[in-house]
């Protein structure tokens, strides 16, 4: 059973560009949340989704982040226009339905650099 | 709103020993409280979750205890191996709704000496 997938491992944008970040959730699991680490700091809640739904978005930006679960595929976060205080690594993690108060399994998280 | 404090500075331990880590949070007492390991470059590991009416719970040479009146968790690692060397970082659920979104403590780098 693959665990949480999720690509690209890093990634690298200028200023000004488009980042998308997918994350395969693991089989049979119907909730993801993402989480973002900065440098030398925790890991900070973005958003939870299940399927075709956003059901938290408390901890994401207002403006230039975006995330959505769909039907088929994978979960994508997208950050429009990046600055350098986007770079971090960003961390996916998935649970079972019916369990969103337990374990979460995370991915091996995509880093971001923005130069 | 919810806080968590893990020591930041880093515990050296000798091989053999046992490892104490601390999590203490500010606020309401949760549901439940995990522990999760973490690796350089690598995602979180879930090692332990206790509930709220649990005191203490334990995994092979892993124990934690969860004390609502201190606002408290202990994490032991008994035996310690150099293999335990890592970040260990506590987390706890937040938000009114039960939403699954967790809080993390910053983490404790635990490295373990030969």
């Amino acid at each position: 059973n693959a665990g949480v997938m999720q690509n690209p491992r890093h990634l690298v944008r200028r200023r000004g560009q488009e980042a998308r970040l997918r994350c395969s959730p693991m089989k049979g699991h119907s909730h993801v949340y993402w989480y973002r680490q900065l440098p030398e700091e925790g890991l900070k809640f973005m958003v939870y989704l299940q399927k075709e739904n956003i059901i938290d978005e408390s901890g994401m930006p207002k403006e230039r982040f975006s995330a959505e679960f769909p039907k088929e595929g994978p979960s994508i976060l997208r950050i429009q226009q990046v600055v350098r205080g986007d770079s971090a690594a960003y961390f996916c993690a998935s649970s079972p339905p019916m369990t969103a108060t337990d374990t979460q399994y995370f991915g091996p998280g995509t880093r971001l650099t923005v130069l | 709103s919810q806080k968590i404090e893990q020591n930041s500075e880093a515990l050296n331990i000798q091989e053999g020993k046992t490892a104490t880590l601390t999590c203490n949070y500010t606020n309401y007492s949760p549901a439940y409280l995990q522990w999760y390991r973490q690796d350089p470059g690598r995602g979180p590991v879930f090692l332990l979750l206790i509930r709220e009416n649990e005191k203490e719970k334990r995994k092979e040479r892993l124990k934690v205890t969860f004390d609502t009146t201190l606002k408290q968790s202990l994490f032991h690692i008994t035996a310690s191996q150099p293999a335990d060397s890592a970040t260990y970082l506590c987390a706890l659920p937040t938000g009114s709704s039960n939403t699954g979104k967790l809080i993390f403590g910053q983490g404790t780098t635990l490295q373990v000496k030969p």
